[in-house]
């Protein structure tokens, strides 16, 4: 079980958009649509953002969204805000009834 | 509004085994509904699942820890256990349980996550 591919960081100004990937194989991500992903402060437990591809928890922000094409997920967020600044998560399921996570991009708001 | 807890020693031997418990409150163990994971994260590092149970006690776990992960639950006392044998200082980390909903990547309640360092 390979780890999904993530960029190790990513960076954005106030007020533009980002897009963190989420690379896997058609063992999982082109397989499924059972991704979802995590936001993560430093010391603090992970939080849902988006799960089954694109759908958002309650209250979340609606300028996370999320998409996939092929063996690829991504995370957007749009109007980024300092408050953004973390680590993210990607997580999917795989054809032997297992779950894997993506190694994690940090995101820096400049 | 589900409560998970998970408790254990924070400290244990090389080659000894780790056993954390997840104690589940507001929700039934027992549900089909529900899924029951454990995910962990070593100090400074990536979030790694670790494996999850069924209802029905149906088990699967990373490759990676196959033989040496056991998760089980008890629906008496509404709770589910993780037991890692023959730890190393690699299986140091914090370990969260979580519930997911079934059909579904949904993981909508976690633990707030138990360190458990593994040093002699």
């Amino acid at each position: 079980q390979s780890a999904l591919t993530q960029p190790a960081s990513v960076s954005g100004s106030p007020g533009q958009s980002i897009t963190i990937s989420c690379t896997g194989t058609s063992s999982d991500i082109g397989n499924y649509n059972f991704v979802s992903w995590y936001q993560q402060h430093p010391g603090k437990a992970p939080k849902l953002m988006i799960y089954d591809v694109t759908k958002r928890p309650s209250g979340v922000s609606n300028r996370f969204s999320g998409s996939k094409s092929g063996n690829t997920a991504s995370l957007t967020i749009s109007g980024l805000q300092t408050e953004d600044e973390a680590d993210y998560y990607c997580n999917s399921y795989t054809s032997d009834s297992t779950w894997v996570f993506g190694g994690g991009t940090k995101l820096t708001v400049l | 509004q589900v409560q998970l807890r998970e408790s254990g020693p924070g400290l244990v031997k090389p080659s000894e085994t780790l056993s954390l418990t997840c104690s589940v409150a507001g929700a039934s163990i027992s549900s089909s509904d529900n899924r029951w994971v454990w995910i962990r994260q070593p100090p400074g590092k990536g979030l790694e699942w670790v494996g999850n149970i069924y209802y029905s006690g149906n088990t699967f776990s990373n490759p990676s820890l196959k033989s040496r992960v056991a998760i089980s639950v008890d629906t008496s006392q509404n709770y589910f256990s993780l037991n890692l044998n023959s730890v190393t200082a690699a299986d140091t980390a914090v370990y969260y349980c979580a519930r997911r909903r079934a059909g579904s990547a949904l993981i909508d309640s976690w633990g707030q996550g138990t360190l458990v360092t593994v040093s002699s």
